[in-house]
């Protein structure tokens, strides 16, 4: 069945550091979304990624989605303790309706 | 409007025993889902809905049902509770499998004992 992994599984920075997390997926991918999970809260939309080779930004945050459709990367440029939180990327297979989440980044981030 | 609204928002169960966790949404969505996170394990896709009437099973879907016959509730049964189902659930809906942002309830806790 449809896979999607994420790494690394954690990961901790000094304030001012930059953050990259990674996406895999096992099947080619109609969409990649990324979400942002607080500690004690609820996973929040950050981002929905569609054509191949697409960059989008957001601020400091910057969002891929690879060639193939397969894979995906969020990057923080100059973390924040407000960027603490678990950040899930989450995909459509092309031939299926299920949206499979990754396993998440965990970002802990030092003042 | 109030979004996705989960209930119970903790609950506690014997082995054996069965409970219905409810989700209702008042945005109009098409698309209806349950996940549930387990530390290490991300979120991962329990049964889902593209509409009223229609059901289908995600990732982990053994020991749950579901059913959708309104568009705004899509409540999720444990019929008989085992301690493997402890667990955070989250009910998630959007206005398609492929258009977009989807709206998470605050979550609900499980445990079982």
């Amino acid at each position: 069945g449809q896979q999607v992994m994420q790494i690394p599984q954690y990961q901790h920075v000094q304030e001012g550091e930059d953050f990259t997390t990674y996406c895999n997926s096992s099947t080619t991918l109609s969409n990649i979304q990324w979400y942002k999970q607080r500690p004690g809260g609820h996973p929040v939309f950050l981002i929905q990624l569609v054509k191949s080779g697409e960059v989008k930004k957001q601020k400091r945050l910057t969002f891929q989605f690879g060639e193939a459709k397969k894979n995906s990367s969020l990057h923080i440029t100059a973390t924040q303790t407000t960027d603490v939180g678990t950040y899930f990327c989450a995909g459509t297979a092309s031939a299926t309706n299920k949206l499979i989440f990754g396993t998440g980044t965990l970002l802990a981030v030092q003042p | 409007n109030a979004g996705v609204t989960q209930t119970p928002k903790f609950q506690v169960l014997k082995t054996g025993q069965s409970m219905t966790l409810q989700c209702a949404q008042d945005m109009n969505h098409e698309y209806m889902s349950w996940y549930r996170q387990d530390p290490g394990m991300g979120l991962r896709l329990i049964h889902y809905s593209v509409g009223a009437g229609i059901t289908d099973q995600g990732e982990v879907p053994n020991g749950y049902n579901v059913s959708r016959s309104t568009t705004e509730d899509f409540p999720l049964r444990l019929l008989s509770a085992a301690p493997s189902q402890t667990s955070v659930y989250f009910c998630a809906s959007s206005l398609g499998t492929n258009t977009g942002e989807l709206f998470f309830g605050e979550g609900s806790r499980l445990t079982v004992l």
